[in-house]
């Protein structure tokens, strides 16, 4: 199985900040991972897929970079609805094996 | 829009089946290239793929729960379910639908329902 880390497990940051959260897959997964937002008492929420594809809707402020075993998300300034947890998973394009991260929640510094 | 919208038993006794519901509308569970599954959280905890069924009615399941689960589509109600046998406290939580496109992430997923395994 892949397993999938994540970190830091928590972060906190103000607004306006740049935020960069890390993802690593215990084997290579190409460029298969998608990001999510979730809030509480919420249903994620997807951000980003294929890596670095932002997902329609979703602002331009998040990006995604990285490929093999080690991804970033990126928050280029932190806004107020941006304080939430965030998830990344892993997939294979022709063998739906999908693992999650653990998340890292973001709170006001 | 496509929406998902789960419905089953907010309780359930232990060594008894989970059984869920997710009705689709906006769109049809038979188009092409689109996988329709389920995603478990419990309280507080990780999020866990329980398995999916692809357009084409094949099922792929996790392997820690395929013993457990069987996951079913019904085309003629745009409808597809969730059966999680021999359940136990430790398969309490919030369960999500979820759709995925061959190449993308999960989404829409439903709002989410709790279901708690209780005597």
């Amino acid at each position: 199985d892949i397993q999938m880390t994540q970190s830091p497990s928590t972060l906190s940051a103000s607004v306006g900040d740049r935020v960069i959260i890390t993802c690593r897959a215990s084997q290579s997964i190409n460029s298969w991972l998608a990001w999510y937002q979730q809030k509480p008492g919420k249903a994620p929420n997807l951000l980003i897929y294929k890596a670095s594809s932002l997902e329609t809707g979703v602002p331009s402020r998040f990006s995604g970079s990285g490929s093999g075993t080690e991804f970033t998300l990126t928050i280029s300034s932190l806004q107020p609805d941006d304080f939430a947890t965030y998830y990344c998973q892993q997939y294979n394009s022709y063998s739906p094996g999908f693992t999650f991260g653990p998340g890292t929640k973001v709170d006001i510094k | 829009q496509l929406q998902l919208q789960e419905s089953g038993p907010g309780l359930v006794k232990p060594s008894e089946t989970l059984s869920l519901t997710c009705t689709v509308s906006g769109g049809s569970i038979s188009s092409s290239g689109y996988y329709w599954g389920w995603i478990r959280q419990p309280p507080g905890k990780d999020l866990e793929w329980i398995g999916s069924v692809f357009y084409s009615g094949t099922t792929y399941y996790n392997p820690s729960l395929k013993s457990r689960v069987t996951i079913f589509a019904d085309t003629s109600k745009n409808q597809f379910s969730l059966r999680l046998t021999s359940v136990t406290a430790a398969d309490t939580a919030v369960y999500y639908c979820v759709r995925r496109p061959v190449g993308g992430g999960f989404d829409p997923w439903g709002q989410g329902t709790l279901v708690t395994v209780s005597s």
